[in-house]
């Protein structure tokens, strides 16, 4: 069962451009999260989707967005980058709706120049 | 609002010792906590999880402890090997949706 794939890897981004990242989560997982690492805050939740719909969402400007698709892949995307968006960007999945593990795809490095 | 604290940012440890990574939460509305680990560029692989209705779950080498009147829960790893070597988050979360609430990781080290 292939796991949760994050696309691109690394990405080299200038301000003020924007960026869209991909999940593609474990078949049959309708349920998707994202989360931003760096050094100093950690992994912090970004928002979460399930059967199309936003369940949740983190503390974030609105230049972070995101959807889910019916096949339940989901985009992140973000607009007008800061170099503070530099970090990874981690995608989740999991199988219910309900508390459990998420499992977690290698993450997608975004350096803003 | 750090909801989820690990207070250690490292630990170092002897194979076959006994590691203990803790983890202490202000949010008294979690209800399910999870532990992960994570090598660099990697993402984090879940390890093992425990309902707020228990005070113990044990997974091999793994055991979780939860005190909840001290909002506390900590990880064992006995005994330890050198691939345990990695950064250890702990989780929360609320109502059993699907956010996760992590805490800032430990970096654990075992020694040869």
């Amino acid at each position: 069962k292939a796991g949760v794939t994050q696309t691109p890897r690394y990405l080299i981004k200038t301000r003020g451009q924007q960026v869209t990242l991909s999940c593609s989560p474990i078949s049959g997982h309708r349920s998707v999260s994202w989360y931003q690492q760096t050094p100093g805050q950690g992994l912090q939740f970004l928002f979460e989707y399930f059967s199309e719909t936003q369940r949740n969402k983190g503390n974030f400007p609105g230049r972070f967005s995101g959807r889910q698709f019916s096949n339940s892949r989901s985009e992140m995307n973000v607009s007008t980058l800061e170099l503070g968006d530099s970090a990874l960007y981690l995608c989740a999945s999991s199988l219910r709706a309900m508390a459990g593990e998420a499992f977690f795809g290698q993450g997608t490095r975004l350096t803003v120049v | 609002d750090q909801q989820v604290k690990q207070n250690s940012p490292s630990l170092s440890v002897q194979e076959g010792r006994i590691s203990i990574l803790n983890c202490d939460y202000t949010n008294s509305m979690f209800d399910y906590f999870l532990w992960y680990k994570k090598y660099p560029a990697e993402g984090p692989t879940f390890l093992i999880s425990i309902s707020s209705i228990k005070d113990k779950n044990e997974d091999g080498r793994f055991t979780v402890f939860l005190n909840k009147s001290a909002k506390h829960l900590s990880l064992h790893i006995v005994p330890s090997q050198p691939g345990d070597s990695a950064v250890y988050f702990c989780a929360a979360q609320q109502d059993s949706y699907g956010k996760l609430t992590f805490g800032q990781g430990t970096i654990l080290t075992v020694h040869p």
